[in-house]
Order: C-alpha cells, then structure tokens, then sequence
C-alpha cells in the first residue's frame, strides 16, 4: 500500500540531545512537508521541500534541521537549539508545487523531552 | 501571525444534531480552503474541500459553506455520530504555494451517544 511511513512514533530524549524523525514516502510525490502540532495551536509549518536537495524554512524552523537527499525520505532532525521540543511531529507529502491540494500525512511521532 | 482562525475549540454534540465549525481568514490569494479530520494518535485525512468559485459543496452529511466576502468559512456536520468524534481543522492555501497550507488551531468535537 502507498502511504507515509513515521518512525519512531514515540521517542524520549535527554534535554540537550539531537534526535532524528524518520519519514518516507512510497507515493512518488515531489514534496513532502514537516508539521508541528501543539494543543490549541493547530498545525505549523517547519520546514517544507518542492523537489530532491532543496528545502524551505517555514514558520517555525528554528531548532530544525531537514535534508532531501532521495525523493522518499525527508528527515527530520530536532536539534538541541529547540527551545520546546517536546510536541507531536507530523510528516506530509503531496504531488507537487503545480498541484494545490491534498496534503498526505503520516501518523505522527510523539517527542517527549525529559 | 494567525492567518487562519478556527471556533469553537472544543464542541460537544448530541447523536443526530448539527455540529458546526467556522473559520475566518485574512489573506485574499487564499484559494483552496480544506478540512481535516483527525483521530486520537493518528494523522490528519482529507475531508471536504472547497474552491471560491461555488459557496457550497456537499459530501454525504458533511457540507461546507463559503462566504467569500466576509473572508469566512464553515464545517457543517448534519446527523452527527459518536464515531465523528474527532479533531477537525481547517486550512488554506494559495496557488502560488502549492500544497502549502496553513492552518486552523482545531477543534475537537465530541458526539455524545
């Protein structure tokens, strides 16, 4: 089946460590996006990547790193700059910039900081 | 900068009554306005969606209204059931951005049996 494969869905980490979300695609889209969701605050945009080595900030990439080296992977490192990292993190695809429409998500991993 | 704002945060709702949820949004390149449901532990899915160009698009009980004037959009729910019980956002976006949307801050809906 085509999807959008999260891992690991839960993580802890130390304060202070760099930890690493995995996300991969087999849906042969050109863009795939991270969201951060907090209660109350909706979704918001971290960083985001129209096609293989190259990517955007969104509105709130700081204490992220992303890189695009396949089309199929997006991941997504939460560094120890974050100032809160603890949250649910989404990843998502969609065919293309030409194509305004549905965003595909994974089920999400939930990083909790100690 | 919110540019979408999503009420009420939370609703509750008898069996077979009308939940509805409304959005309003400033940026006027905004042309493709969708709406997201979302299980506990789960990712969002694509619900409904909507294009300016029509004011109303209906999906078996769920319906979306559209009012581009007053730059508002709502979720209208009829017959709801407890397995609607969910999270549900709403979004938009613009032709220039792609896929890129930008979001609501939820609401969760809970459908009492």
């Amino acid at each position: 089946d085509g999807g959008i494969t999260q891992s690991p869905k839960y993580l802890f980490r130390k304060e202070g460590q760099n930890v690493t979300l995995s996300c991969e695609q087999n849906l042969n889209h050109d863009a795939m996006y991270w969201y951060r969701q907090d209660p109350g605050q909706g979704l918001r945009l971290i960083y985001y990547s129209q096609i293989v080595n190259d990517f955007q900030k969104g509105d709130i990439a700081e204490g992220y790193s992303v890189s695009r080296e396949k089309k199929e992977s997006f991941p997504l490192t939460v560094t120890s700059a974050q100032k809160n990292p603890t949250a649910f993190y989404l990843c998502a695809s969609s065919p293309g910039q030409a194509h305004t429409g549905e965003l595909f998500f994974g089920e999400g991993s939930r990083l909790t900081v100690l | 900068q919110q540019q979408v704002k999503q009420s009420p945060q939370s609703l509750i709702v008898q069996k077979g009554g009308i939940s509805i949820i409304n959005c309003a949004y400033e940026n006027t390149a905004f042309d493709y306005f969708p709406w997201y449901q979302q299980f506990p532990g789960k990712g969002p899915a694509l619900l409904i969606a909507i294009r300016p160009d029509v004011s109303e698009k209906k999906e078996g009980r769920f319906t979306i209204s559209f009012n581009k004037s007053a730059k508002q959009f709502s979720l209208h729910i009829m017959d709801s059931q407890p397995g609607d019980s969910a999270t549900y956002f709403c979004a938009a976006s613009k032709k220039t951005s792609g896929s890129r949307l930008t979001f609501g801050e939820g609401t969760q809906l809970t459908v009492n049996p």
